[in-house]
């Protein structure tokens, strides 16, 4: 068990609709990260909080958002949902978000999109 | 980050030490090597990272070259359990901090 928590596990939707994955981090953790893995893209980084503030942005699209609370849980919100959103979805959690650190993972939402 | 080169799969017999290799020739000064696995669609799970030294810890060692361009994860006595995937990253450059880039991976097939 890596601390993580993400939910829910398993979500199906319908192309057009938006949904919303949740993440708590580690204890302690004030840096939190999403990925998606796809059979074709493999794990690719999307984004990372610090501490309730926007620290990096990868290959995400515009029709997701996401964003870190003062708790510091994070929810990842997918909108206008196509078949190719279909995909897992990672979380991940780090003490400060500074190089050197070990991230740890959630075990997954996946996200069916029919 | 700095690119990595890892074969796409490899075999191990049970109770064998598992030696993965992981070039890195384009490494910085300041970037760590990391390693992670995935079983199965589960989410990645951290091995161990080093910098300069060799490392080891409860589930592996790593050994880094000297000039820091290549490294192998071994891992002494493979079971069952350590068939999954495993990830070299490089990372640590200023632009890339903490967020890890994953490429393809090693499948490790651990036979009986």
């Amino acid at each position: 068990d890596s601390g993580v928590t993400q939910t829910p596990k398993h979500l199906i939707t319908a192309t057009g609709q938006r949904v919303t994955l949740r993440c708590s981090p580690r204890s302690g953790d004030l840096s939190v990260y999403w990925y998606q893995q796809s059979l074709d893209q493999g794990l690719q980084f999307l984004i990372q909080y610090y501490n309730g503030e926007e620290r990096a942005k990868g290959n995400i699209l515009e029709r997701f958002s996401a964003q870190q609370f003062p708790d510091l849980h994070s929810e990842l919100n997918l909108s206008s949902l196509e078949l190719g959103d279909s995909a897992l979805y990672f979380c991940a959690s780090s003490v400060g978000g500074f190089k050197g650190e070990k991230l740890f993972f959630g075990s997954g939402t996946q996200l069916s999109v029919l | 980050d700095a690119k990595t080169t890892q074969p796409p799969s490899m075999d191990c017999a049970e109770g064998r030490a598992a030696n993965l290799p992981c070039n890195h020739s384009t490494i910085s000064g300041n970037e760590y090597v990391y390693w992670y696995r995935q079983i199965h669609s589960q989410g990645p799970q951290y091995i161990i990272h080093g910098l300069k030294n060799n490392e080891t810890n409860e589930m592996a060692s790593l050994i880094i070259t000297e000039d820091r361009k290549s490294s192998t994860l071994i891992l002494p006595h493979a079971t069952l359990r350590d068939t999954a995937v495993y990830y070299c990253i490089v990372s640590g450059r200023e632009t890339s901090g903490s967020r890890l880039t994953f490429g393809e991976g090693t499948q490790l097939t651990v036979n009986p």
